[in-house]
C-alpha cells in the first residue's frame, strides 16, 4: 500500500492541453516535494510545498498543497512536449531524512 | 561539481552471481540512498546513511548490503543474485539543511 497515492497513473495529451495531476494521502506531511524523472535518467526536484493552502509556480506549472496537507494537485498549463515524463510526488515520513514516493503519473504530451 | 554518479549504467547477471553497484557524490552530502525502481512501483528504499560509518535498512534490504566508509562513496553489494533483483536502482543523496534529494543516473540491473 503506498503512503501516498498518485492519480491518474497514465495521462496523454496534445501540446497545448492542460493538465493536473493529484497526489494524495490519509496522513499529514510537514512538506511534500514534485519530482520529474525523463526517460534513462533519475529524478530531478521541481519544487518543494511546506505551507498548508500554498501555490508555488515555475513557469507553466502551477503546484499547490491542501490546507491540510494531506494532499497537493501540479497543474501544467498549455502543455509542450518536452513536459513529458514521469511526475513524482514525495513526502518525507517521521524523521525528514527519509522520503515515501508516490507510484508516479507518466505524463505524455503529443506534438 | 560532477553530482552523483553510478556505474555501471548497465548490467545482465545470472542467477546466483554477485556484483556490487557503485555510487559517489561530490557534494560533500551526509546523506545517502539506494532505490530500487519498479515499473508502477514508484521508489523504494533499499538503505540509506546519515553518515561515514553510519548504514540502515529502508523498506526492501533482503538480498542486499552496503557499506559507507567515506562521506563521498556509498556502494550497494547484491549477493547472490535473484530474478526479483531486476529492476532499476537508484543512488541518492541530500545535505542535512534540505528536502531535496539528489539522483544519480541510475543502473539498469537484469538477473537472468
Amino acid at each position: 500500500t503506498q503512503l501516498l497515492e498518485q492519480s491518474p497513473q497514465f495521462l496523454s495529451i496534445q501540446e497545448g492541453e492542460n493538465l493536473t495531476v493529484y497526489c494524495n494521502s490519509s496522513s499529514v506531511f510537514s512538506s511534500l516535494q514534485w519530482y520529474r524523472q525523463e526517460p534513462g535518467e533519475g529524478p530531478v526536484l521541481l519544487v518543494t510545498v511546506v505551507t498548508g493552502g500554498e501555490v508555488k509556480k515555475l513557469k507553466r506549472l502551477t503546484f499547490q498543497f491542501g490546507d491540510a496537507r494531506k494532499d497537493s494537485s501540479l497543474h501544467i498549463t498549455a502543455a509542450q512536449p518536452g513536459d513529458t515524463g514521469l511526475y513524482l510526488c514525495a513526502g518525507p515520513k517521521t524523521n525528514d531524512y527519509k522520503l515515501s514516493f508516490g507510484a508516479g503519473t507518466t505524463v505524455t504530451v503529443r506534438a | 561539481n560532477a553530482g552523483v554518479t553510478q556505474t555501471p549504467k548497465f548490467r545482465i547477471l545470472k542467477i546466483g552471481q554477485s556484483m556490487t553497484l557503485q555510487c559517489a557524490q561530490d557534494m560533500n552530502h551526509n546523506y545517502m540512498y539506494w532505490y530500487r525502481q519498479d515499473p508502477g512501483m514508484g521508489l523504494k528504499l533499499i538503505y540509506y546513511s546519515v553518515g561515514a560509518g553510519i548504514t540502515d535498512k529502508g523498506e526492501v534490504p533482503n538480498g542486499y548490503n552496503v557499506s559507507r566508509s567515506t562521506t563521498e562513496d556509498f556502494p550497494l553489494r547484491l549477493e547472490l543474485a535473484a530474478p526479483s533483483q531486476t529492476s532499476v536502482y537508484f543512488c541518492a543523496s541530500k545535505t542535512g539543511a534540505k528536502y531535496e534529494q539528489y539522483f544519480g543516473p541510475g543502473t539498469r540491473l537484469t538477473v537472468t
